[in-house]
């Protein structure tokens, strides 16, 4: 099957540092990618929606400037946590959905990356 | 917007037993019904899916059935294995595709051997 990769898994910063998190699909082209924030035992909460070559989406009550997506191609997204803060700790996972057969529309999730902002 | 719940949060099993988890949507136009399995530290996989013209979908151990009419439809795992522990998550979207998914709170199923 398809596969999204993230890097990386697990990162630890301190506070006010910037962290760029990486999500690539690996063999497949992606039309759409987007961003979760997961808290522990919790659901995933869509943070923002990315296409290919143009500016992200996002969610009510996410703030753009804290949280830079870029989506240089259509196999890679980023999500740069800028000026992070202990409260930015969580567990990242990007998604991508499939451009070409044979999983066209199909929607594959990243391993996550955990982030700890110290 | 759509709204998703799901029931139960907590779910233990013993091996060999079955395993029902529900969920009900908001949004009588959600047409694309899929559930992720999340394993400790990793990232959510489909397992299944199924679609509003379809009742019901099986695939092996698992099956999803979906009630258009009440707007619920369940996950159900039968004859469990202790691999099978991880948090369950429903997802609803309009559309028919993965695009704008709305997920349930998510199950934490545990199969006790």
């Amino acid at each position: 099957g398809a596969v999204v990769s993230q890097h990386p898994s697990r990162v630890i910063c301190k506070s006010g540092t910037s962290v760029k998190i990486e999500c690539r699909s690996l063999d497949f082209q992606a039309t759409t990618m987007f961003w979760y924030r997961q808290f522990p035992k919790q659901s995933l909460m869509l943070m923002a929606t990315s296409n290919e070559g143009s500016k992200a989406t996002y969610e009510q009550g996410v703030e753009k400037d804290k949280f830079l997506i870029n989506h240089a191609s259509l196999t890679l997204s980023t999500l740069t946590v800028t000026s992070a803060h202990p409260e930015d700790s969580s567990f990242y996972i990007c998604s991508a959905i499939a451009r070409q057969a044979p999983n066209t529309g199909e929607l594959f999730f990243g391993e996550g990356s955990r982030l700890t902002v110290l | 917007g759509e709204n998703v719940e799901q029931h139960p949060s907590t779910l233990s099993v013993q091996e060999g037993d079955s395993a029902v988890i529900k969920c009900t949507y908001s949004d009588s136009a959600s047409n694309y019904f899929p559930w992720y399995k999340q394993e400790l530290g990793k990232g959510p996989q489909l397992i299944i899916d199924i679609r509003s013209n379809v009742g019901e979908k099986k695939d092996q151990r698992i099956a999803v059935t979906l009630n258009k009419t009440a707007k619920h439809f369940s996950l159900h795992i039968t004859e469990t294995q202790p691999e099978d522990s991880a948090v369950y998550f429903c997802a609803a979207s309009i559309g028919g595709s993965a695009r704008q998914l709305t997920f349930g709170s998510g199950t934490q199923l545990t199969v006790l051997p």
